[in-house]
């Protein structure tokens, strides 16, 4: 069974501009997280999909950032504009229903400039 | 609100000795308790889990018992390898949704 995929791994951007993130969840998970990990912290949630719907988008700063999952399946996380300490890794993860278990991706490295 | 609080690092260990990586919790209710690791390039991966007081999780050598007296969930390992060399996060859920993180704790096994 395929895992929590992400792209792009890596992403390099000069501030200021726009970035996008993308997550393939595992088929059936019906929970999807974003977290967002700074170097040397542990990942801290950006916002958390329960099929479409978005039911904890607390951490979320939405001035510049934004995120959808439609049909329930795929997400994707923006940031626009990008600023110098948006860089980190933003990682994705999925939850079978009531588990709690979380399965991450590998994680979208990005670096502002 | 919830919060993990972890031993920090770096520990840097022999091969075959014993590992405690210490983890305390605050939290409201009666969460459940994770550790997840890391190994280089990798994303995070469950290690193990324990859903209510005096449970044991357990995986690959490595142990923790969910203690609510002292609200710890301390990993340990009788004899650590250098593929253990990993980053190690504690981890709470209460009622099943998101995860609340400790800062992580880098292991560095020598041979």
């Amino acid at each position: 069974e395929a895992g929590v995929v992400q792209s792009p791994r890596y992403k390099i951007i000069e501030k200021k501009q726009p970035v996008a993130f993308w997550c393939n969840p595992i088929s059936g998970h019906n929970t999807l997280y974003w977290y967002l990990q700074n170097l040397g912290q542990g990942p801290e949630l950006l916002i958390r999909y329960e099929n479409e719907e978005a039911v904890d988008d607390s951490q979320l700063p939405k001035d510049r950032f934004s995120a959808e999952r439609l049909k329930g399946v795929d997400s994707t996380l923006k940031i626009q504009p990008a600023e110098l300490g948006d860089s980190a890794v933003y990682l994705c993860a999925s939850s079978p229903e009531n588990t709690g278990e979380l399965f991450f991706g590998e994680g979208s490295r990005l670096t502002v400039l | 609100g919830n919060s993990v609080t972890q031993m920090e690092g770096p520990v840097t260990l022999s091969e075959e000795a014993f590992l405690t990586i210490n983890c305390t919790y605050t939290a409201t209710g009666y969460p459940s308790l994770f550790w997840y690791v890391q190994y280089p390039g990798e994303g995070l991966q469950l290690l193990l889990k324990a859903t209510k007081a005096d449970d044991k999780g357990s995986n690959k050598g490595f142990e923790a018992t969910y203690r609510k007296e002292t609200t710890s969930f301390h990993l340990e390992k009788g004899s650590v390898q250098v593929s253990d060399s990993a980053v190690y996060f504690c981890a709470l859920s209460e009622l099943n949704r998101q995860l609340t993180f400790g800062s992580g704790t880098q292991l560095t096994v020598l041979p």
